[in-house]
């Protein structure tokens, strides 16, 4: 079975600092997807960045971009010139890529304060 | 502005109870799930449902029972529960259950078991 760990659970960053949250993942599979979904206090889960394990380019949105090195299984989420609203637990996961129904498997989350 | 509703947002129930959760989605997916998330725990896949029927039920005990009468509706009927049920519970859809879809994510209900 697919497992996914944040081996940090909490980390803190200044506000426009830039901050890296670590995510490695186990599989045996090579085709598969990965997330990065936000969780701010209203518990809302927000999808933050999705990478492709077939594409080697890192995956980039606005200010979150990703470090996706597949042979060392590890999905890293780097947040550039933080904001106080970037404060939120956030979460790493993986989707297995047959068809079919496969479920996301999370991490157990890395809760991010954002210093003024 | 969610195209995930759920509702009631916090509920308190005693173990004797028979309470529903309501999960609505507007974004015209064909699939939804219900999550639970526990404190200090990975959220965990309960239920995902696929145009209305059931593909999978992730051990999870009989006191949760999950309905799904359209592809826009999903509910989660509790009865006799355990303290230890107490959690946020995550209603989910996207637009197929195929692993390249993105999931959305409700809000959340807050459940409290007493």
């Amino acid at each position: 079975a697919q497992t996914v760990t944040q081996s940090q659970p909490e980390m803190s960053v200044q506000e426009a600092e830039t901050v890296t949250l670590s995510c490695t993942y186990d599989t045996s599979e090579s085709d598969y997807y990965l997330f990065w979904y936000k969780q701010p206090p209203s518990r809302q889960m927000i999808l933050v960045i999705r990478q492709e394990a077939y594409k080697q380019q890192n995956a980039t949105e606005n200010r979150f971009s990703v470090n996706f090195q597949k042979a060392a299984k590890s999905f890293s989420l780097k947040i550039s010139d933080s904001q106080l609203g970037d404060a939120a637990m956030y979460f790493c996961a993986y989707r297995s890529a047959p068809m079919g129904n496969t479920p996301l498997v999370f991490g157990k989350g890395t809760r991010l304060s954002v210093i003024a | 502005e969610t195209g995930v509703t759920q509702t009631p947002r916090h509920l308190v129930m005693g173990m004797t109870n028979k309470k529903s959760l309501k999960c609505e989605q507007h974004l015209g997916h064909n699939a939804m799930y219900w999550y639970k998330q526990s404190a200090k725990k990975p959220l965990e896949l309960m239920f995902v449902y696929n145009f209305k029927e059931q593909t999978e039920n992730n051990s999870v005990p009989s006191r949760f029972s999950p309905e799904c009468p359209n592809s826009s509706h999903l509910f989660l009927h509790l009865h006799t529960l355990q303290p230890e049920d107490s959690a946020l519970y995550l209603c989910a859809s996207s637009q197929e259950v195929a692993s390249g879809n993105t999931i959305y994510f409700g809000e959340g209900s807050w459940l409290t078991v007493v």
